[in-house]
């Protein structure tokens, strides 16, 4: 069972373009989402997050919309830069302070920027 | 700081071998995680630890997967007897109380 959704699994942009990243899930207990970048070779490593209490975030030239009741978000990424060509995840998870942070992973969504 | 250090980088074996994998997590993070990441596809939940004890280990395959963080710093995860199914990238990953994940670069592992 899939419980985080992403689409598309693969997106191609020119350069100062905006790429838009969907992600959904299932789960109406996960309340914190935050948003992994991965390049070739490396970790994930955190990008940006949001909490269901929010609607949007913002940092820099990422942000993140947030719709609760569909259980669905997105990613923008406006002005692409050929150095943001790498793989998105979008993850969930119910955060309690008790029990770690189990984040659950989309299957990514690869972006490339072309210059 | 130093970050999530992993060893050995990479790792070939034939199936029915053994392998282990090490983790130093980022000092003073009590929490570290384990995650399989099949090529293309998202990083999936093995196993964590709060100091040396199992949080959840419920997708680890106990069969053939062991983990251990016997004085809640550095862990290691055993392959028992690998499969070709077990390719994959292990990643280790550390946070402090729930808040962040930090990960490793994690250890390639090709199963023939």
């Amino acid at each position: 069972q899939q419980q985080v959704r992403q689409s598309p699994q693969s997106l191609t942009v020119w350069e100062g373009e905006t790429a838009i990243l969907n992600c959904s899930y299932e789960d109406s207990t996960f309340n914190y989402f935050p948003w992994y970048q991965q390049f070739p070779g490396e970790g994930p490593a955190l990008l940006i997050s949001i909490r269901s209490v929010s609607d949007k975030k913002e940092d820099g030239r990422f942000t993140i919309f947030f719709n609760k009741r569909e259980k669905k978000l997105s990613l923008h990424i406006t002005d692409s830069q050929p150095g943001d060509s790498a793989t998105y995840f979008c993850a969930a998870s119910e955060e309690t302070n008790s029990a770690g942070n189990k984040l659950t992973f989309g299957i990514g969504t690869r972006v490339l920027v072309r210059p | 700081e130093a970050g999530v250090t992993q060893s050995p980088r990479y790792a070939v074996l034939q199936e029915g071998q053994a392998v282990s994998f090490w983790c130093d997590p980022i000092s003073g993070h009590d929490t570290l995680y384990w995650y399989q990441q099949p090529r293309d596809q998202g990083p999936q939940l093995l196993v964590y630890f709060r100091d040396e004890a199992v949080i959840d280990n419920s997708q680890l395959p106990s069969d053939r997967f062991s983990a251990v963080r016997p004085k809640g710093t550095n862990s290691t995860l055993k392959i028992q007897s690998a499969k070709q199914g077990d390719t994959a990238t292990y990643l280790c990953a550390s946070s402090f109380n729930a808040e962040t994940l930090y990960f490793g670069s994690g250890t390639r592992l090709t199963v023939l």
